[in-house]
């Protein structure tokens, strides 16, 4: 059974739009989650990430929310540039950082149209 | 220092024989993470060590492949009688880990891709 779940496979959004990516998970231990870019024939590339006992984070055009009850995070890049396409992956640990195992989801792959 | 480095960049294998991969994780970093990724999938974790200690192995982790890392600075993942349902890119990562320091994140490698015939 799949924690983490990517359900959209593509996005597509004009340049200079939001992009929104979405992400649940169904582990309630989960408490610290991430985001990570990844280009073909590349390792994934972390973006951004957000712990449990907050419900925002900003970086740059990333924002990363998180819906605890909802258990439902979202990641908002704007301006959304052409360099961002990508494969995004939603990635959840339960040791309050990124230094135990991840969970992945299936990823989303962003097409942003110039 | 340049990140996580993994070798080789590309493995072709006949069904049956043994391969090794390699991982040089970020010189400062303590844990050093093995994860599997397959066509339309995200990372799956497979094992993971703090300096030569293995910490967890996951159920995906037949006992075909082992993964050892010695004087906890490189670590080497073995596949014994690989089968083509290994084929797969075998992604390394890397993290400072500080026992619950919040904030930290893995740093991946570019991965090595297998193809088993």
């Amino acid at each position: 059974d799949q924690q983490v779940k990517q359900n959209s496979p593509s996005l597509s959004v004009q340049e200079g739009r939001i992009s929104i990516l979405n992400c649940d998970y169904t582990n309630s231990m989960f408490d610290y989650f991430l985001w990570y870019k990844k280009y073909p024939a590349e390792g994934p590339t972390f973006l951004i990430s957000i712990s449990s006992i907050k419900d925002k984070n900003e970086d740059g055009r990333f924002t990363v929310f998180l819906n605890k009850s909802a258990k439902h995070l979202s990641l908002h890049i704007v301006p959304s540039q052409p360099g961002d396409s990508a494969v995004y992956f939603c990635a959840a640990s339960s040791g309050n950082s990124g230094n135990t195992p991840l969970v992945f989801g299936k990823g989303t792959r962003l097409s942003v149209i110039a | 220092d340049t990140g996580v480095s993994q070798d080789p960049r590309h493995k072709i294998t006949k069904r049956g024989q043994n391969v090794t991969f390699r991982c040089d994780p970020i010189s400062e970093h303590n844990r050093l993470y093995w994860y599997r990724q397959t066509l339309g999938q995200g990372p799956e974790f497979l094992t993971y060590f703090q300096n030569e200690a293995q910490l967890e192995k996951s159920r995906l982790l037949s006992d075909r492949f082992s993964a050892e890392r010695p004087k906890g600075s490189f670590s080497t993942l073995e596949i014994q009688r690989t089968e083509q349902g290994d084929s797969a890119m075998y992604l390394c990562a890397s993290s400072l880990g500080q026992g619950g320091y919040m904030g930290e994140t893995q740093y991946f490698g570019p991965g090595t891709r297998l193809l088993v015939l």
